[in-house]
């Protein structure tokens, strides 16, 4: 079975520093792994994936997330942060290799980025 | 085009009533997934249609949690006997086919059981 950890329940940085969110992941096949983002009052927008390739991926907002196999790890990143990054991000993994659509997500973590 | 639509968005029961939760997914896609998010926490897989394979249904919390999708669209989420650990935002979502493909979040239904 599939899982995803997000250590950190919330993270802090101030405006134009660099920012990392933290998730690792565990599968039995090939991972496909997700970002997304809720901002306040707003639904789940996708950020970025991988499936395949180039170990960096990058997406939406100027947001990026490297794929580390031998750590089993895909932290999002982001070379510096804005105020308006501030919301909840979630990391989400689907096992490749099983032939199913199942997607399970982590509990995610509270961007707070500080002016 | 339209975007996952969810009705109503937001139902307010009685504890021991049912409860119909909809999804309209995006045109085209076959492939269509229902989360649950309580307060302060992460989406909890509960099912997903695609195409017409038989649904997987392991996350579905007990027997009085059943969908159904009719007509490979719109789903139906339903909570027989509600219980008021069942209050929480009901997601909706949809994708392509194919297994790599993002899935597309409808706003949501949010749920309180008195």
């Amino acid at each position: 079975a599939q899982s995803v950890a997000q250590p950190e329940d919330q993270v802090n940085v101030a405006e134009g520093n660099p920012l990392t969110v933290k998730c690792t992941y565990s599968v039995s096949g090939n991972p496909y792994l997700f970002w997304y983002v809720q901002y306040p009052n707003r639904g789940l927008q996708f950020l970025l994936k991988y499936i395949t390739g180039d170990n960096l991926v990058k997406g939406s907002y100027g947001f990026e997330a490297e794929f580390n196999k031998s750590q089993t790890s895909f932290h999002l990143k982001k070379p510096s942060a804005l105020v308006s990054d501030s919301a909840l991000y979630f990391c989400a993994v689907r096992d490749g290799g099983t032939g199913g659509f199942k997607t399970i997500f982590g509990a995610g973590t509270r961007l707070f980025v500080k002016a | 085009g339209a975007g996952v639509s969810q009705s109503p968005s937001n139902k307010v029961t009685e504890k021991g009533k049912d409860v119909e939760l909809r999804c309209d997914p995006i045109s085209g896609h076959t492939a269509l997934y229902w989360y649950r998010q309580s307060l302060g926490q992460g989406l909890e897989f509960l099912i997903y249609f695609q195409g017409n394979s038989a649904p997987d249904k392991s996350g579905l919390p007990s027997d009085r949690f059943s969908a159904e999708r009719t007509g490979g669209s719109v789903s139906t989420l339903t909570i027989q006997r509600t219980q008021q650990e069942d209050s929480a935002v009901y997601l909706c979502a949809s994708s392509l086919v194919r297994r790599q493909e993002t899935q597309y979040f409808g706003p949501g239904t949010r749920l309180l059981v008195l």
